[in-house]
């Protein structure tokens, strides 16, 4: 069965570093998108991206975040210079269409942790 | 109110029971109902979904959407240990992202 990669799984670093985390959605999909999951806390949208630009993004997804789709493969998030409170699990995932009975498939994320 | 409320749980329950997991919602524009299943430090996976109101069952699993009370609920037949996770339910409405309850952790005890 079609999977969205993420990678790494884990990923520690000094706070104020940059990270870029890395994904490859389903190959036919169109639409993909980023996700964060704070310890114990619900599953909260970031962005989605569409046709190499961003459709919609959240309050959360400030100027210190930025997404590229560098090739035809990858999809990265790149934090510019991280924060204490950016420690979450980010989860990337794809769909065909954004519309319609489509569910979204989830890779199984990067424990980002900023120390 | 927020957007998306669910109970968090834990439930616990012996093996072959029936489960019934629930959310509420409020924003009344929200069209697509999807329940996920996500297990300790992966990623959500879908289970089920839905378009407007009405029921859907695929094996031990039914979705049940009632859009004038802004309810839906997921309903497990002769649950499994294996069904122990965490079952977040999600919607969307239209083009717009999908929006999470925070999800009800569930232990199915054999």
């Amino acid at each position: 069965e079609p999977e969205v990669t993420q990678t790494p799984s884990h990923q520690v670093t000094q706070m104020g570093q940059e990270v870029i985390l890395r994904c490859v959605p389903i190959s036919n999909h169109l639409y993909f998108y980023w996700y964060r999951q704070i310890l114990g806390q619900k599953v909260e949208f970031l962005v989605s991206f569409y046709n190499n630009e961003i459709s919609e993004k959240s309050e959360i997804f400030d100027d210190q975040f930025s997404v590229e789709r560098p090739d035809g493969s990858n999809f990265t998030l790149k934090i510019r210079s991280t924060k204490l409170e950016d420690s979450a699990m980010y989860f990337c995932a794809s769909s065909e269409l954004t519309g319609g009975n489509y569910g979204y498939t989830f890779g199984s994320g990067t424990r980002l942790t900023v120390v | 109110q927020k957007e998306v409320e669910q109970d968090p749980g834990p439930l616990s329950v012996p093996e072959g029971a029936i489960v019934s997991l629930n959310c509420t919602y409020s924003n009344s524009a929200f069209q697509y109902f999807m329940w996920y299943r996500q297990y300790s430090r992966k990623g959500p996976e879908l289970l089920m979904y839905t378009y407007s109101s009405g029921n859907k069952e695929d094996g031990r699993f039914t979705a049940q959407v009632d859009k004038s009370s802004k309810y839906i609920s997921l309903f497990i037949r002769d649950s499994q240990p294996s069904d122990s996770a965490t079952y977040l339910c999600a919607m969307k409405a239209g083009n717009t992202p999908l929006v999470f309850g925070k999800g009800t952790r569930l232990s199915v005890i054999a």
